[in-house]
């Protein structure tokens, strides 16, 4: 079953503009939340998690329990953050459940 | 020093084959994990080590796959009588311990080809 959901696989907005890269899903426990990311020719890397309530190169994300979402935010969005983002879920030991990602197009 | 380092970085083999992916991770990081990527997808979890011993090898999709992690550091999978549907990228991360605080660090990946 798909525990991840990332219903949009590609995002373009303006530059300053808003941005939300949706993330849902399913699980019945207390999860584990993340998102990643991943920049053009570079590694996936961790870009925050939700046990730390940070807000990295601008973006946070709220986890909401009854709607099982962790969307991605960030209210003005750069150039710089065109990218892959995945979420992804640690249900409970060490398998991580990732989304099928966004693809994030700031036009300038 | 560096980061996780996967080799080879681009493999083509043919249907039938056995391949084998190295994965070497930070430097002190007890835990390490493997991937893999297909085309268009996210990454799909295959197993983790903590330290030598496979602790969750739940991903693995058959008996195929085999990784192994003899001495705590290097990790090698392997993938026996290759198939098309094993072409995907795989990728290897690795962490300090295995506390959902301890961030993972990813390795460029391994593209495997499999004609």
């Amino acid at each position: 079953a798909q525990r991840v959901t990332q219903p949009e696989k590609l995002l373009s907005v303006f530059k300053g503009a808003p941005v939300e890269l949706k993330c849902n899903y399913s699980y019945s426990g207390s999860p584990e939340l993340f998102w990643y990311v991943q920049y053009s020719r570079q590694r996936l890397q961790l870009l925050l998690r939700h046990i730390s309530r940070e807000s990295i190169k601008g973006f946070t994300a709220d986890l909401n329990k009854g709607e099982t979402s962790f969307h991605l935010k960030k209210p003005f969005a750069q150039e710089e953050d065109s990218a892959m983002y995945y979420c992804a879920l640690r249900p409970t030991g060490n398998q991580f459940y990732f989304g099928t990602g966004t693809s994030l197009t700031v036009i300038p | 020093g560096a980061g996780v380092s996967q080799t080879p970085s681009n493999k083509v083999t043919e249907k039938g084959k056995y391949v084998e992916l190295r994965c070497d991770p930070i430097s002190g990081h007890t835990a390490l994990y493997w991937y893999r990527q297909s085309l268009g997808q996210g990454p799909e979890f295959l197993i983790y080590f903590q330290g030598t011993g496979a602790a969750d090898d739940s991903g693995l999709p058959n008996d195929r796959f085999f990784a192994v992690r003899p001495e705590g550091s290097v990790s090698t999978l392997k993938i026996q009588r290759t198939e098309r549907g094993d072409s995907a990228v795989y990728l290897c991360a690795s962490s300090l311990s295995s506390g959902a605080d301890n961030e993972q660090f990813f390795g460029p990946g391994t593209r495997l080809t499999v004609l």
